[in-house]
């Protein structure tokens, strides 16, 4: 089944410490993206990346970084220089740039939570 | 500023059919989409509208008009497992989505 996975499901980041998300596809999707989703709020676009070994910030990059070495991997890594980093993280795809009608799939999420 | 609203919550009875809203205020228009998202799970397509009118897809329909900057959504007999949030994203003129915060829909026997 093509799809898009996320790991792990829960995370705990103690302070000071670097964590990285997981995010892996299998449906040939061009772009990828990280959203944080916090209570109350829409959806806020962290990081996407339209082609392998380019990614551009979004509106709330800073304390996080990406890397794009290959089609079906964009992973997240939250840095100690988030200061707020519980959240709820969405990473998802789509078969291109996202002009038109072009839909997001979307993985099942990352509770993140700081001890 | 760019602005989606929607209704925090809404509450309906199995069987009924509910509209939720959703206004915009975005620079450019190209789109707008709405997403179901269970607790804790992924968000899922359930429609788009780019041209003024109404798509009907099954007991789900969305309604558009650009000119007054609105959108609802439609979902008609309703079941227990449509509890759920429902997100309204628009994507503005460079093809940025951006989401409202979702309204909660608790479906009640």
């Amino acid at each position: 089944d093509g799809g898009i996975t996320q790991s792990p499901k829960y995370l705990f980041r103690k302070e000071g410490q670097n964590v990285t998300l997981s995010c892996e596809q299998n449906l040939n999707h061009d772009a990828m993206y990280w959203y944080r989703q916090d209570p109350g709020q829409g959806l806020r676009l962290i990081y996407y990346s339209q082609i392998v070994n380019d990614f551009q910030k979004g509106d709330i990059a800073e304390g996080y970084s990406v890397s794009r070495e290959k089609k079906e991997s964009f992973p997240l890594t939250v840095t100690s220089a988030q200061k707020n980093p519980t959240a709820f993280y969405l990473c998802a795809s789509s078969m291109d740039g996202g002009t038109g009608s072009r839909k997001l799939f979307f993985g099942s999420g990352t509770q993140l939570s700081v001890l | 500023g760019q602005n989606i609203d929607q209704p925090t919550e809404m509450t309906a009875t199995e069987g009924a059919i509910v509209q939720i809203n959703c206004t915009y205020q975005t620079s450019g228009f190209n789109g707008l989409f709405w997403y179901q998202q269970h607790a804790g799970e992924a968000p899922t397509f359930l429609s788009y509208n780019v041209l003024d009118g109404l798509e009907e897809k099954g007991r789900f329909s969305s309604f558009l008009s650009r000119s007054k900057g609105y959108s609802y959504l439609l979902l008609k007999e309703l079941q227990m497992k449509d509890s759920a949030s429902y997100l309204c994203a628009v994507r503005d003129s460079n093809y940025q989505l951006i989401w409202g915060a979702g309204t909660k829909l608790i479906i009640k026997p």
